[in-house]
């Protein structure tokens, strides 16, 4: 069946630093890929998404680029905040109702 | 921020008592759904809802039910609480099929400790 992995953290980075939290997927046909993202006592949102081979969603300085010869959507940022520390979520839809979504990424920025 | 109202956002019980977990929207998205969220698991989908008395499985629906007889409420049932259904359970919303890159909108989330 259908699934995302993505990179187990928690990750901890300074104020500023480049951030890559990896995505791969597995899925027949050509799913919709998404991030999303939880900060503290909050339920997820939407940060972006991408729906063909070779899109890039961005939103609030995050970047991420559907690769469909490495089955990839790796968020990145060039210049991390500490407002940016929050849980994000790869996720993935396909010819359903339904959306999975990987285990999740915890992001610590320290200033 | 859409409409999405968890109730209630706190509860314990005890082993083999009946929960409701209850999510109201005021979007009127068709869409609605129920997931569980664990250390190590992430986002887990309980059930489903696409439309009034439309409802289906999810990967985790072992002990639990739903039910959804108006669109804007959707509820969550355990019939027998069990130590391993304590988590943070969040409804989501969408107003179109997840496969057209529907967009899912969350509530504040449910925790639920069960001793």
């Amino acid at each position: 069946g259908d699934s995302v992995t993505q990179m187990e953290g928690p990750v901890t980075l300074s104020e500023e630093a480049c951030l890559t939290i990896n995505c791969t997927y597995t899925a027949t046909g050509y799913p919709s890929l998404f991030w999303y993202v939880q900060y503290p006592g909050e339920g997820l949102q939407l940060l972006l998404k991408a729906t063909k081979a070779d899109d890039k969603g961005s939103n609030k300085g995050f970047e991420a680029t559907y690769r469909k010869e490495t089955t990839s959507f790796h968020l990145e940022k060039g210049s991390v905040q500490v407002s940016d520390s929050a849980v994000y979520f790869c996720a993935l839809s396909n010819r359903d109702d339904k959306i999975i979504f990987g285990k999740g990424t915890r992001l610590h920025i320290l200033p | 921020d859409a409409g999405i109202t968890q109730s209630p956002r706190h509860k314990v019980t005890e082993t083999g008592t009946p929960v409701t977990l209850r999510c109201h929207q005021t979007e009127n998205h068709r869409y609605m759904y129920w997931y569980r969220q664990d250390p190590g698991h992430g986002l887990r989908l309980i059930h489903y809802s696409y439309g009034v008395k439309d409802t289906d499985k999810g990967e985790v629906s072992d002990g639990y039910s739903v039910s959804r007889s108006k669109t804007e409420d959707f509820l969550l049932t355990l019939e027998s609480a069990t130590s391993s259904q304590t988590s943070v359970y969040f409804c989501a919303i969408s107003e179109s099929r997840m496969a057209n890159t529907g967009e899912l909108f969350f509530g504040e989330g449910s925790r639920l400790t069960v001793l």
